[in-house]
């Protein structure tokens, strides 16, 4: 059975930084193509990043471009999302989902991580 | 960019009836358009992909159809646990996009 587990979500100042985690277990997780989208009630689902196999190419949003870093340790079976400069606008929940192939639709999502971004 | 506009935002209907939500894009799309459902609480759930192949296990209830620009999900007879969110989504070359969502409620 797939699994994809987020953490690491929490109360963070504008300005700050937050690293959340995704575990992945029930697929060879060095095999598939991981992204982070998040989702808000203000402006729903948002696709973040997006990082290859082999951690080979990452991409980004514009909206997280120079503020977000995206990786992954395929010996751990984990995904990583490095926010940096967080702002208000970047509060939502924070999902890490599995590509069914590589740039195709996703197939699994975790259950989610809240970033919460407040003075 | 490639905009994906949702319509309506906002569809009320009963149990048993029809549902039809749009999704239009901007540009044609040279790959296809994917949908999912979002509950409060829980994960996103992938409905339809390529724009009208059914995921494992979503009921033959609903269908996805459409082309170029227009696309389509159909909920033939809505159950109850159908009132959700449902958004439709592309990709053009590495970059994803979400239509805004329609919120299908009872």
């Amino acid at each position: 059975e797939v699994q994809l587990l987020e953490s690491g979500g929490g109360l963070v100042q504008p300005g700050g930084s937050l690293r959340v985690s995704c575990v992945a277990s029930g697929f060879t997780f060095s095999s598939y193509a991981m992204s982070w989208v998040r989702h808000s009630s203000g402006q729903g689902l948002e696709w973040v990043s997006g990082i290859g196999p082999s951690g080979e190419g990452t991409f980004y949003a514009d909206s997280v471009k120079g503020r977000f870093t995206i990786s992954r340790d395929n010996s751990k079976n984990t995904l990583y999302l490095q926010m940096n400069s967080l702002k208000a606008e970047d509060t939502a929940q924070y999902y890490c989902a599995k590509a069914s192939v590589p740039l195709g639709h996703f197939d699994y999502w975790g259950q989610g991580t809240v970033v919460t971004v407040s003075p | 960019e490639i905009v994906l506009t949702q319509s309506p935002a906002t569809l009320s209907l009963s149990p048993g009836e029809r549902a039809t939500l749009s999704c239009r894009a901007s540009q044609s799309l040279s790959s296809s358009v994917t949908w999912y459902q979002k509950k409060p609480g829980q994960a996103p759930r992938l409905l339809i992909y390529d724009a009208s192949n059914r995921a494992t296990g979503i009921p033959p209830r609903f269908s996805g159809s459409g082309s170029g620009t227009d696309f389509t999900l159909t909920i033939s007879s809505l159950e109850p646990e159908d009132f959700a969110l449902y958004y439709c989504q592309q990709r053009t070359n590495s970059q994803y996009s979400f239509g805004q969502g329609t919120k299908l409620e009872i």
